[in-house]
C-alpha cells in the first residue's frame, strides 16, 4: 500500500525556535517522488519541494531544510528560526507508480508559531 | 508565471442541486486531477484525467461525479446531485508529463451544501 504518515497533528513553537515536521512513507515502488506542500490559512496549496527516490541528498533553501532517509522511509522538514508567517498546515505527499501516479497526502501537521 | 485557475472560489448550493466546478490547467500540461479536502481533514484524491479520459478514480468518485475537458482548455468537475457531505474545498491540479513529479494546484473552490 502507498501511505504517508505525519504523526504530529499540531505543533506550537515560539518565534525563532527551530521546528521539525516528521513524515514517514510506505511504498513498494522503487521509483517515487516525495513532496512537501504548505497550506496557509487562505487555503491554497503551496508547493515547497520535490525529491525523487534516487536522490538522498539533503536540501536547504533559506530557512527550510529537508532530510530524506530511505533507510527509515522518512522525509522530514525543518524550519530554522521560525516566523509567525510560517504558521500553516504542512502536508507531506508521495507519488509513485503503484497507484497510478497520483499524489497521496499525509494528514498534515498544523504549525502554530507564536510571537 | 503560469498557474492553475479555478472558478468559482466559493459556491453555496442547496442539497440535490447540480454543481460544476471549473479549472483552467497550465496550458502545456498533460495530466489533470481533482482533489477534495473536507474542512480540517487531509487532501484526498478524486480523479485523474489524461488523453481525454479518466485514468484513475477513487472510491469517493462515484456516479454522482463526472469530469470533462470540453474545449481543450477547461477541465470541469460536475456533481449531479449534491449531498451535505460534498461540502469541501475542491482542488484542481495539473502536471506536465509522466516523469515530472510536481503537481501544480489551483487555489481551490470551496463548496458549501446546505
Amino acid at each position: 500500500a502507498q501511505k504517508v504518515t505525519q504523526a504530529q497533528t499540531e505543533i506550537s513553537v515560539v518565534e525563532k525556535e527551530d521546528v521539525t515536521l516528521d513524515c514517514v512513507y510506505e511504498t513498494r515502488d522503487t521509483t517515487y517522488y516525495l513532496f512537501w506542500y504548505k497550506q496557509p490559512p487562505s487555503g491554497e496549496l503551496v508547493f515547497l519541494i520535490r525529491r525523487n527516490s534516487f536522490d538522498e541528498q539533503n536540501e536547504i533553501s533559506g530557512r527550510y531544510s529537508w532530510n530524506f532517509q530511505k533507510s527509515t522511509s522518512s522525509f522530514n522538514f525543518t524550519i530554522t528560526a521560525s516566523q509567525v508567517v510560517d504558521s500553516a498546515v504542512y502536508f507531506c505527499a508521495l507519488r509513485g507508480m503503484e497507484y497510478g501516479n497520483k499524489l497521496v497526502f499525509g494528514a498534515g501537521t498544523i504549525l502554530r508559531v507564536k510571537s | 508565471e503560469p498557474e492553475v485557475t479555478q472558478t468559482p472560489s466559493h459556491q453555496v448550493t442547496q442539497m440535490g442541486q447540480e454543481v460544476i466546478l471549473r479549472c483552467v490547467p497550465i496550458s502545456n500540461h498533460l495530466y489533470f486531477y481533482w482533489y477534495r479536502q473536507i474542512l480540517g481533514q487531509k487532501v484526498e484524491f478524486l480523479v485523474s484525467f489524461y488523453n481525454n479520459e479518466i485514468s484513475e478514480k477513487s472510491e469517493i468518485f462515484d456516479d454522482q461525479f463526472s469530469v470533462e475537458r470540453p474545449d481543450g482548455s477547461n477541465f470541469t468537475l460536475k456533481i449531479r446531485s449534491t449531498k451535505l457531505e460534498d461540502s469541501a474545498m475542491y482542488f484542481c491540479a495539473s502536471r506536465p508529463g509522466l516523469l515530472t513529479g510536481e503537481l501544480f494546484f489551483g487555489e481551490g473552490s470551496r463548496l458549501t451544501v446546505l
